[in-house]
């Protein structure tokens, strides 16, 4: 399948931080997904790109849809502690199938 | 509005023996895919049912397979379970328009294999 290479493999936050991940493919898509997955959960949507260009924000996420199709990024302003958890971006093509990144973990910072 | 769901919520199994998962898609969603997640990785595509026809497979063998019925709801059975087939498998449903596929996920199966 298509792979996507997500980074950072994990951060550590302090709260009020922003912090920032993104996602790169060698493929083009035509949308770009955002999950948050919790301990034991399944992936929960945060912010849905269907447009090169697009800039979305939900709250104090911010996404953004790769001007080349090929990449995203996920801004997540002033942490707070419920933050944590693991940040997925997926891709979706005219196939209806979505592949994953590896995630990024959220924890805070001691 | 009820979200995805699906049952069990745990299951063990032996090697060899077979399995079958269930879930219910969100309100209004005509599609059902499947995914499984070992620990520590992103989801893997399995397959995707619309219209009770298998649509996209993924690169899994003939032992995974799938059925949509007539209200939308779809099973993944596994068949000769191996020791490597233990993971989370989550059920995402999602409504067919155009070419844009935003799928919602279920809280998924923990399925372990002894």
């Amino acid at each position: 399948g298509q792979q996507l290479n997500q980074s950072p493999q994990s951060m550590f936050i302090q709260e009020g931080e922003d912090v920032s991940m993104n996602c790169t493919s060698s493929s083009i898509f035509n949308t770009w997904l955002w999950y948050k997955q919790d301990p034991g959960e399944g992936p929960v949507l945060l912010i849905a790109l269907y447009k090169a260009g697009e800039l979305t924000s939900n709250g104090r996420l911010t996404a953004q849809f790769g001007i080349t199709r090929k990449d995203s990024f996920l801004n997540i302003s002033a942490s707070i502690p419920s933050d944590v958890g693991i940040y997925f971006c997926a891709g979706g093509s005219n196939d209806y199938k979505l592949s994953f990144g590896a995630g990024t973990t959220v924890t805070v910072r001691a | 509005d009820a979200g995805v769901t699906q049952s069990p919520t745990h299951l063990i199994k032996t090697r060899g023996q077979q399995v079958t998962l269930r879930c219910s898609p969100k309100s209004g969603h005509d599609t059902v895919s499947w995914y499984q997640q070992a620990l520590g990785q992103g989801p893997q595509f399995i397959f995707q049912y619309y219209e009770e026809e298998e649509r996209q497979r993924g690169n899994f063998p003939d032992r995974f397979s799938g059925h949509q019925f007539p209200n939308y709801s779809s099973e993944l059975n596994v068949n000769a379970l191996l020791l490597g087939d233990s993971a989370l498998y989550l059920c995402a449903s999602s409504k067919r328009q155009g070419w844009s596929d935003t799928q919602y996920f279920g809280p998924g199966t923990r399925l372990t294999v002894l």
